[in-house]
């Protein structure tokens, strides 16, 4: 199965907008591939944020927007909060009912 | 609203069969717009999904552990399980049960997570 790739680290000062993004080892991130993005603070299980690339799950903040940029899923934080810093992990669905998570980006806000 | 609670040993020997099981509440496991996942995490790692398994039975599992994982569902229960076998220390993690948002039109990942049970693989 293909791996997936995101940035292990990134950084942004408060109210600033910043890009995370999810790609495959092999080929390009399609709407098939219904990229979904989760965000887990230290200690706490993930919870979903963004669904089927671009869907606000119930009760996230309109800050939080995802898209395809290219070749590759992204999650955008437009107005980035303290209590944003968080890990996110992005999750693709490969075809036969494989799902894959990528590595992960903790995201920094300072 | 749908709750998942995973329980199982904490510690698990080396070459041994680690067993978890996730006990659903608030609503039928036999729902025919989800998938029932494990998912685990290593410590200071990403997630990695384990398989998933429909209320039928239809499971299908990560390449990566298919050798050593099965995952069952008992309806009359309202569980389904995790077994992996032959572990290693690499299999010490943080596992998770989810429900998965997921039919053949469509996949929209994880919408309800367990809190997390961790296994520890040492002799």
């Amino acid at each position: 199965q293909p791996a997936v790739t995101q940035e292990s680290s990134l950084s942004v000062s408060p109210g600033g907008t910043v890009t995370l993004t999810c790609g495959l080892s092999a080929g390009s991130v399609s709407a098939d591939h219904y990229a979904s993005w989760y965000q887990q603070t230290p200690g706490q299980a993930s919870h979903r944020i963004i669904y089927n690339t671009h869907t606000r799950s119930s009760g996230v903040p309109a800050r939080f927007s995802g898209s395809i940029l290219g070749d590759k899923a992204a999650l955008t934080i437009t107005g980035a909060q303290a209590d944003d810093e968080a890990d996110y992990h992005c999750l693709l669905f490969v075809g036969s009912g494989v799902s894959v998570f990528g590595g992960g980006t903790k995201l920094t806000v300072l | 609203q749908v709750q998942l609670q995973e329980s199982g040993p904490g510690l698990v020997k080396p070459s041994e069969t680690l067993a978890l099981t996730c006990s659903v509440s608030g609503g039928p496991i036999g729902s025919s717009a989800h998938y029932w996942a494990w998912i685990r995490q290593p410590p200071g790692k990403g997630l990695e999904w384990i398989g998933n398994i429909y209320y039928t039975g239809d499971t299908v599992y990560n390449p990566s552990l298919k050798s050593r994982v099965t995952i069952s569902v008992d309806r009359s229960k309202n569980q389904f399980s995790l077994k992996l076998g032959s572990v290693t220390a690499a299999d010490t993690a943080v596992y998770y049960c989810a429900r998965v948002q997921m039919t053949i039109y469509y996949f929209y990942g994880v919408d309800v997570w367990g809190q997390g049970t961790t296994v520890t693989v040492s002799s």
